[in-house]
């Protein structure tokens, strides 16, 4: 099925670990993006990509790195994991050419540092 | 950067009542979206909307861009509208491609 697909869905990391988080879609989409959901403060968003091989910080992107080598795939990798960043994290992507692009996302990896 | 504000903060309702949503913005923008994020998490793209009126069965919205704001209407609720619905814009500014989301109105529909 045509989406957007995350792995894990549940992660348990201890302080300090390291690990990254896959997007993958299937929809040739250019444009792809992270976010991260803390209650009560809405989906922040924390790097995103117009292409591959670009990519830019969004909100909060400290502590977290990105790549996007191919137009499908778009890691998000946590350097050394901190109980700040226990959230549920999603991934989006929309295609940017013509009009009226609203974004798919992905069903989200909810991760816990511990 | 840019404001968004979404109103009411939470929203209990019974099945079969119509409902408003309003989110207000602070800049101009190119694009704003209206989301539905169900109990499990899911996030579900109901419409983009950056002017104007649309609707989709029970789901409406209109956008008045001159004035920021945009309004979500629900008519006939039933419970699987529960969740929680997010606002999201991009601002005019050129080159600017970061969406940013509204801390979201949490509806509860009551059998």
């Amino acid at each position: 099925n045509a989406g957007v697909t995350q792995t894990p869905k549940f992660q348990v990391l201890k302080t300090g670990q390291s690990m990254t988080l896959q997007c993958a879609q299937d929809m040739n989409h250019e444009y792809m993006s992270w976010y991260r959901q803390d209650p009560g403060m809405g989906l922040r968003l924390i790097h995103y990509s117009v292409g591959a091989g670009i990519t830019d910080q969004g909100e909060v992107p400290n502590g977290y790195n990105v790549s996007r080598s191919t137009t499908e795939d778009f890691p998000l990798r946590l350097l050394s994991a901190a109980p700040s960043q226990t959230s549920v994290y999603f991934c989006a992507s929309s295609d940017r050419t013509g009009g009226g692009y609203g974004y798919t996302f992905g069903s989200g990896t909810r991760l816990t540092v511990v | 950067g840019i404001q968004v504000e979404q109103s009411p903060p939470d929203l209990i309702l019974q099945e079969g009542a119509n409902s408003t949503l309003r989110c207000n913005f602070s800049d101009s923008v190119n694009n704003l979206q209206w989301f539905h994020q169900n109990p499990w998490g899911q996030l579900i793209n109901l419409f983009y909307i950056p002017s104007g009126t649309k609707q989709n069965g029970r789901l409406s919205a209109t956008t008045v861009a001159t004035e920021r704001y945009s309004l979500l209407y629900i008519s006939s609720s039933q419970t699987t509208d529960s969740g929680v619905y997010f606002c999201a814009v991009k601002p005019s500014n050129f080159g600017n491609e970061k969406l940013t989301f509204g801390t979201g109105t949490r509806l509860t529909i009551i059998p």
